[in-house]
């Protein structure tokens, strides 16, 4: 799986949008962006994934590059409860073998401060 | 749905003795994936299956540590003899084959 890069922590306002980059310059033609988050003390909590095209859920927007080589992963209106940290994991959806493998690196804490 | 169900949350044990971990996943989902997360190492995947079968196993870290998956709504994840290192938090994921990861709350395990 193509390496991500995030920053280690980010800081937002309670009501405003959290944008949250990921870099993931390696990325193959066959790769989905996947983001997922974990708040204290929970288990990891899937948010979106992606190929090529921005998508949109519930919980949040992700905009994918041209190049696919990054991504950016939108909380619009950004609440306490949405303190958390949040990977960014590039992997294949192909059948079989290890594809289905999630490699959790790091991450960003993102911080929603009153 | 209920998610992911795991079983204990918490679980306090003496090294030597035999841990078993469950996981009940989402009904549908035709994978399912065990995970260690520490401070030092993060979450590690250990083990994954799908319909039941265990797919790549390369994450479990020796002998002592065994998975198996019985049927479609159960696994078991199993420490014998548990050592101290062994303490973390492990988490049971289930998922289709389009969908995310869906995970558990994660059973905390310490071993004294």
């Amino acid at each position: 799986d193509a390496k991500t890069t995030q920053p280690p922590s980010m800081d937002c306002a309670e009501g405003r949008a959290a944008n949250l980059p990921c870099n993931h310059s390696t990325i193959s033609g066959n790769e989905y962006v996947y983001w997922y988050r974990q708040i204290h003390s929970q288990g990891p909590q899937y948010i979106i994934h992606g190929l090529k095209n921005n998508e949109t859920n519930e919980m949040a927007s992700l905009i994918i590059t041209e190049d696919r080589k990054s991504s950016t992963l939108i909380l619009p209106h950004a609440t306490l409860r949405d303190t958390a940290v949040y990977y960014c994991i590039v992997r294949a959806l192909n059948s079989g073998g290890s594809n289905y493998k999630l490699t959790f690196g790091k991450g960003t804490l993102l911080t929603v401060n009153p | 749905d209920a998610g992911v169900i795991q079983s204990p949350r918490h679980e306090v044990t003496e090294m030597g003795q035999e841990v078993t971990l469950r996981c009940k996943p989402i009904s549908g989902h035709d994978y399912l994936f065990w995970y260690r997360q520490t401070m030092m190492r993060g979450l590690e995947l250990l083990i994954y299956f799908n319909n039941n079968v265990p797919i790549d196993d390369s994450g479990m870290p020796e002998d002592r540590f065994s998975a198996k998956m019985p049927n479609a709504s159960f696994s078991t994840l199993k420490i014998q003899p548990s050592e101290p290192r062994d303490s973390a938090v492990y988490f049971c994921a289930s998922s289709s084959r389009t969908s995310g990861q869906f995970f558990g709350p994660g059973t905390r395990l310490t071993v004294l």
